[in-house]
């Protein structure tokens, strides 16, 4: 099992371009959330999923959109970087259900993202 | 969700059992206290979970008082390997994505 793939792993964009960022993930979990990590900073949700076609809104959702048009993958998008955005994105997902392993989410490696 | 409070660094000498605490003072009684870890520059890992019992793994122990309003990770032979940021979080099970919130954790220094 590769788990949680995240592509690309770097990229350097230009203030205004667009880009999106693919995580995949093949344990048929429900659940799939995109997070931010800034230097010295935790974790900061984006957008999650409660499955195929679902999408909401986690803490900082502003200039990100998020498709999750099949159960496997979620993609997050740019529509027009900004500097702020720097950062690395991490994808989790997890399994359904309220049950204590709920709770337990599988990262990707990471895409470190530059916003020039 | 309940606040946890970590401190923000310890260290440990190679081999030695590494002792995380966790305050979780305002926690319910349907809350489990999670721990992952995020080593350098990858993403967080999982690392154990649990409600009132102490539990065991591969990866490590988790103590939680009789009162659970703390608890203790504990890495029993530490290698330098472990060094990472600990992240201690109380999440209830309910229906739905679970929004985990990753607080500034605990910088885990191993020393050779």
């Amino acid at each position: 099992n590769a788990g949680v793939t995240q592509t690309p792993k770097f990229r350097v964009l230009k203030t205004g371009q667009s880009m999106t960022l693919l995580c995949a993930q093949d344990m048929n979990h429900e659940y799939m959330y995109w997070y931010r990590q800034d230097p010295g900073m935790g974790l900061r949700l984006i957008h999650y999923s409660v499955g195929e076609g679902t999408t909401a809104k986690g803490e900082v959702p502003d200039g990100y959109n998020v498709s999750r048009l099949k159960k496997q993958n979620f993609l997050l998008g740019l529509e027009s970087a900004a500097p702020s955005q720097t950062s690395v994105y991490f994808c989790a997902s997890a399994k359904q259900g309220a049950s204590s392993g709920a709770n337990v989410l599988t990262f990707g490696a990471g895409s470190r993202l530059t916003v020039l | 969700d309940a606040k946890t409070t970590q401190p923000p660094s310890m260290d440990c000498a190679e081999g030695r059992a590494a002792n995380l605490p966790c305050n979780h003072s305002t926690i319910s009684g349907n809350e489990y206290v999670y721990w992952y870890r995020q080593i350098h520059s990858q993403g967080p890992q999982y690392i154990i979970h649990g409600l009132k019992n102490n539990e065991t793994n591969e990866m490590a122990s988790l103590i939680i008082t009789e009162d659970r309003k703390s608890s203790t990770l504990i890495l029993p032979h530490a290698t330098l390997r472990d060094t990472a940021v600990y992240y201690c979080i109380v999440r209830p099970l309910i229906q739905g994505a679970q929004k985990l919130v990753f607080g500034q954790g605990t910088r885990l220094t191993i020393n050779p």
